[in-house]
């Protein structure tokens, strides 16, 4: 079975703390994603990386930058906190290829506050 | 880009009853996923269906790819089927270059009672 596996399940920070949220995968997957699930705004897309030390924006960057320094482990930085970055951040990752037609799995979240 | 509707918002049911929740998107799609968000947050693989139908169990999918919808089929509801179901799609329009983002649906919320 796929395992995506996120550092943290519950996260409190402080206002202007630099955060760093964990994702590793284990199935050699080429693609990774990091999304956030917000009420009334559903899941949107921060940031992907389709290969080491390869990264794209998604639908929503701004505050946020990302690291793949290694195929199975892709992090999401928050370099300054705000209370408006306060949600459940969300890893997955794919095979990649296939034009798209590959299944996605995702890790358990994380709830991220920042007071 | 392609925008992916779900319908109901919100479903009650009692348990054993049986329903279906329905995923309608706007452009050709690639490919097709139902999730189930368990109470805890993490997003559970229920199907990966681009088109055709599957069962697994309670469960079963159909995606009319040419008509741009997917339903989701439950039957004989239990209480631990309770939670919200996501739709999320990746467009055809994707050009195969770089990652393929799923976009998901806002979700139909289903509470199933004993």
């Amino acid at each position: 079975d796929v395992k995506v596996t996120q550092s943290s399940r519950y996260l409190v920070k402080r206002t202007g703390e630099k955060v760093f949220l964990e994702c590793v995968q284990d199935m050699d997957h080429e693609n990774m994603f990091w999304y956030r699930q917000d009420p009334g705004l559903g899941l949107r897309l921060i940031y992907f990386s389709y290969d080491v030390k390869m990264k794209e924006k998604g639908d929503i960057p701004e505050g946020y930058s990302v690291s793949r320094e290694k195929k199975e482990r892709f992090s999401l930085i928050l370099e300054s906190a705000s209370t408006n970055q306060t949600s459940m951040y969300l890893c997955a990752s794919n095979p990649g290829g296939q034009g798209g037609m590959t299944e996605a799995f995702f890790g358990q979240g994380t709830r991220l506050t920042v007071v | 880009g392609i925008q992916v509707e779900q319908s109901p918002p919100d479903l009650i049911l009692q348990e054993g009853a049986n329903s279906t929740l329905r995923c309608n998107f706007s452009d050709s799609v690639n490919n097709l996923q139902w999730f189930h968000q368990n109470p805890w947050g993490q997003l559970i693989n229920l199907f990966y269906i681009p088109s055709g139908t599957k069962q697994n169990g309670r469960l079963s999918a159909t995606t009319v790819a040419t008509e741009r919808y997917s339903l989701l089929y439950i039957s004989s509801s239990q209480t631990t089927d309770s939670g919200v179901y996501f739709c999320a799609v990746v467009s055809r329009g994707y050009s195969g270059g770089g990652a393929d983002g799923l976009t998901f649906g806002k979700g139909t919320h289903l509470i199933i009672q004993p």
